[in-house]
Formats: C-alpha cells, sequence, structure tokens
C-alpha cells in the first residue's frame, strides 16, 4: 500500500517567509499526489495536486512538484501569511501523512 | 452541493456505551472513506468503500468498531463498547473516482469524547 513521511511540526515562521514543507512517499505503481489542509475545527479541503511525474500542482501561491526520482512532494510557498495557519496533509491518496502544524506570526 | 455531512458534530458518552457515527457523501460519489484523527496518531484511514461494498477495512482497529454502508447515501460507523481511547474526531470523505486519483472532499466530523 501507500505509505508517506512528512516534514515533523510545528513549524513558526514570520509573515513573508519562506515555506517549505517536506513530504516523501512510497506508492504501488504511480498515484496522483495531494496536499490538503485543515483550517481549526474544519475537515481537510485539498489544496493541489500532481497527477504524473514532473507535474506541477500549485495554488494560493502554494507549489509542490511530483518527483518520481526522489519520490517527493515538497510543499513550497515563496512568502507566507497570517492567513496559511493551519495543519498541512501530504497524501498519495488515501494514505495521509501525520500533517504539519504551521503557525504564521505577524 | 451541500458536501459531505455528518452527525452527530460533538458526542458525549461514558466508557461502554454504544456510539454510532453517521455520514451522508456527496451524491454520485461512489467512495467512501471513514478516518479517525488524534493528535497522537494523526489521520488514520479505517475503511473504505465503493459502491457501497467495503474494499479496505485494515484500519479498523478492533472489533469494536463496525462500519456499514446500506445504500449509496448512507453509511454509519459503531463503536460498541466504547472506551476513553476512542476519543478522537472521526471524518467521513468521499470521491467520485478511485483511491489513488481522486480527490477526496471531507465532512466536518464528529468529535467524540469517551469518559
Amino acid at each position: 500500500g501507500n505509505s508517506v513521511t512528512q516534514m515533523e511540526g510545528p513549524v513558526t515562521l514570520s509573515e513573508e517567509a519562506f515555506l517549505t514543507i517536506n513530504c516523501t512517499y512510497t506508492a504501488t505503481g504511480y498515484p496522483s499526489l495531494f496536499w490538503y489542509v485543515q483550517y481549526p475545527g474544519e475537515g481537510l479541503q485539498l489544496l493541489l495536486k500532481a497527477t504524473k511525474a514532473d507535474d506541477k500542482g500549485s495554488n494560493k501561491g502554494f507549489e509542490a512538484t511530483y518527483r518520481k526520482e526522489t519520490t517527493s512532494f515538497h510543499l513550497e510557498k515563496g512568502s507566507v501569511q497570517v492567513s496559511d495557519s493551519a495543519v498541512y496533509f501530504c497524501a498519495p491518496s488515501p494514505t495521509f501523512g501525520t500533517g504539519t502544524r504551521l503557525t504564521i506570526i505577524p | 452541493d451541500a458536501g459531505v455531512i455528518q452527525s452527530p458534530r460533538h458526542e458525549v458518552t461514558e466508557m461502554g456505551q454504544e456510539v454510532t457515527l453517521r455520514c451522508k457523501p456527496i451524491s454520485g460519489h461512489d467512495y467512501l472513506f471513514w478516518y479517525r484523527q488524534t493528535m497522537m496518531r494523526g489521520l488514520e484511514l479505517l475503511i473504505y468503500f465503493n459502491n457501497n461494498v467495503p474494499i479496505d477495512d485494515s484500519g479498523m482497529p478492533e472489533d469494536r468498531f463496525s462500519a456499514k454502508m446500506p445504500n449509496a447515501s448512507f453509511s454509519t460507523l459503531k463503536i460498541q463498547p466504547s472506551e476513553p481511547r476512542d476519543s478522537a474526531v472521526y471524518f467521513c470523505a468521499s470521491s467520485n473516482r478511485d483511491a489513488n486519483t481522486g480527490e477526496l472532499f471531507f465532512g466536518e466530523g464528529s468529535r467524540l469524547t469517551v469518559l
């Protein structure tokens, strides 16, 4: 089955800092890869996805590239905002990583 | 679309009682997933269904847990008898594509506290 190793949190950054959250996976075949975000008191919601090797998913300034050679799908954002504070999950669906709690301070 | 609907949103019960959590998936979605989220273990996949049939229940913790999907618009997760270690947030999610490729749509979760 699929599994994922995700960067442990919590991560605290200042506003406008650069963000990287690491994610590596093992999978049977070539599944789609996803990043989900969870805001307090809510369920997870899709942030971005990539369906095949070398695809780049992007949304709301976040990006991640499907790297088959390194089995990675790291999440990046060039300039974070306070509103980005949430828990982020990497997934070769339907398996999820442990989640990384991100806090952005003004 | 109403999204995935879960009930109850909050449940407090005493050890030994039966707990039933309910889920209505998005209409037309033929995959349904149950997850449990705790601080210690993160988000764990318990079971998932395709066309109302359980496909993988390897994540179900033990015999006290059972899940059913009697029709395409309803699923239950039952814990009997409940124990304090079952306290968690339980999420239901649905998808219109297979588990390896489809986006999952999550409900808002059911927070269970077992005293």
